[in-house]
């Protein structure tokens, strides 16, 4: 299994521009999240899934949309990007939401840098 | 209020030795569960351990363990022998029942630094 996948790694956005991260999941999951992590800071929920077709907002969803088309994928779109969206952004997957053993499992994160 | 308190930005320890990370939490849900993440230089969280409110043990993984007082809302890492690999950025989180939309969410602790010594 590789897990949760995210494409690109790392990205240069200009203000204004818009760009869709990418982020994929092999383990059947249905639960599926998206975080923001700023320079020295903990995780901060942006958007999440419950299954496909399902999308809800998170605690900072301003600047951001989802889609869930499949169970395997799940992009968070940028528009309009801004320096204040500049961030190191993780997706995230698990099987539920509740007990032990339902821990999400995270993809390797990408770098956007909006200049 | 924060909902999850490090209140260590750093810390060292040196190699072998055991260390442990504060983290103390605010809920007035009876069901919730807590969770410790590493984050190494390379970015990537990894999951350590997880801690349910209804569990009567102290949750151990390895050499990893969670020091559960309750009635204190504290869930505290303990790594025992330090590796030079530890050193990393370690998360907690916590989930609470009660949730504002479809699914429970995890709320993350601001980190804590650690650096392993030779």
């Amino acid at each position: 299994n590789a897990g949760v996948t995210q494409t690109p790694k790392f990205r240069i956005l200009k203000i204004g521009q818009s760009m869709t991260l990418q982020c994929a999941q092999d383990m059947n999951h249905n639960y599926m999240y998206w975080y923001r992590q700023d320079p020295g800071m903990g995780l901060k929920l942006i958007y999440y899934s419950v299954g496909a077709g399902i999308t809800d907002k998170g605690e900072v969803p301003n600047g951001y949309n989802v889609s869930r088309s499949t169970t395997e994928d799940f992009p968070l779109r940028l528009e309009l990007a801004a320096p204040s969206q500049t961030s190191v952004y993780f997706c995230a997957s698990s099987r539920s939401d509740r007990g032990g053993g339902n821990e999400q499992f995270f993809g390797p994160g990408t770098r956007l840098t909006v200049l | 209020a924060q909902k999850i308190t490090q209140t260590q930005p750093g810390m060292f320890v040196q190699e072998k030795e055991a260390v442990t990370l504060d983290c103390t939490y605010d809920t007035s849900d009876p069901s919730y569960g807590l969770f410790w993440y590493k984050q190494p230089s390379s970015g990537e969280m990894i999951f350590l351990i997880y801690q349910g409110s209804y569990d009567q043990q102290n949750a151990t993984e390895g050499r990893y363990s969670l020091n559960f007082q309750k009635a204190r809302k504290s869930a505290n890492l303990v790594i025992s022998a330090s590796q030079l690999g530890d050193s990393a950025m370690y998360f907690c989180a916590m989930r609470e029942t009660v949730s504002s939309g479809s699914a429970r969410q995890l709320t993350f602790g601001s980190g804590t630094q650690l650096t392993v010594l030779p």
